[in-house]
């Protein structure tokens, strides 16, 4: 069965460093989406891709983050510098096409810990 | 913006009785999808109920879209220990989709 590929699975870093993370989605899929999930919550909407295009970042803070999706299949999440308040979950979910009603498959998620 | 809120936030039964979780959008949805995490795990999707009043069962469990299509709700009968993890539901609104926080359910054997 296809899955949502993403790494690293971990990640600790010191504040005010760099951190990228890396997300393959399952192939096809057309959408690509990045959550943030903080524990105890659910997951949160930083921005969501179809094929290349940004679809919706309103929720990303985009004076630390930044997504691209250059050939419209894999994806890089970025952020710097890393705060101590961006310790969390980075979830990455794919889907067939940006439709309403389309089931969304997530990846395992890489773990973030600012130090 | 919109927000989705869930009840209770926690809940532990016995094995083998019910529960149900409740999910209130404050606006009126195009659809909503449910989604169960078990513990160290990712989301994985259950369900979605599109109509208004729309009822779906899955084995053991019974998902429900209100009537205003504001509301839902998840129904397990006779819970297992497999049952264990947190169940979100998330609210479709146009093209964007809203988690809400999740309720996490504890099954004693």
């Amino acid at each position: 069965e296809a899955e949502v590929a993403q790494s690293p699975r971990y990640k600790i870093t010191e504040k005010s460093q760099a951190v990228a993370f890396w997300c393959d989605p399952i192939s096809g899929h057309a959408t690509l989406y990045w959550y943030r999930q903080i524990l105890g919550q659910g997951p949160e909407l930083l921005v969501q891709f179809q094929d290349e295009s940004v679809v919706d970042d309103s929720q990303l803070p985009k004076d630390r983050f930044s997504a691209e999706r250059l050939k419209g299949v894999d994806s890089t999440l970025k952020i710097q510098p890393a705060e101590l308040g961006d310790s969390a979950m980075y979830l990455c979910a794919s889907s067939h096409r940006l439709a309403e009603g389309d089931e969304q498959y997530f990846g395992p998620g890489t773990r973030l810990t600012v130090t | 913006g919109q927000q989705v809120m869930q009840i209770p936030q926690y809940q532990h039964v016995q094995e083998g009785e019910d529960f149900t979780t409740y999910c209130n959008s404050s606006t009126t949805l195009s659809n909503i999808q449910w989604y169960k995490q078990r513990p160290g795990g990712h989301p994985v999707f259950l369900i979605q109920l599109v109509k208004s009043g729309e009822v779906k069962k899955q084995k053991r469990l019974t998902f429900q879209f209100g009537e205003a299509k504001k509301n839902s709700s998840l129904h397990i009968t006779a819970t297992q220990t497999t049952d264990v993890g947190t169940y979100f539901c998330a609210g479709r609104r146009y093209s964007t989709l809203t988690f809400g926080k999740g309720t996490m359910l504890l099954v004693s054997p």
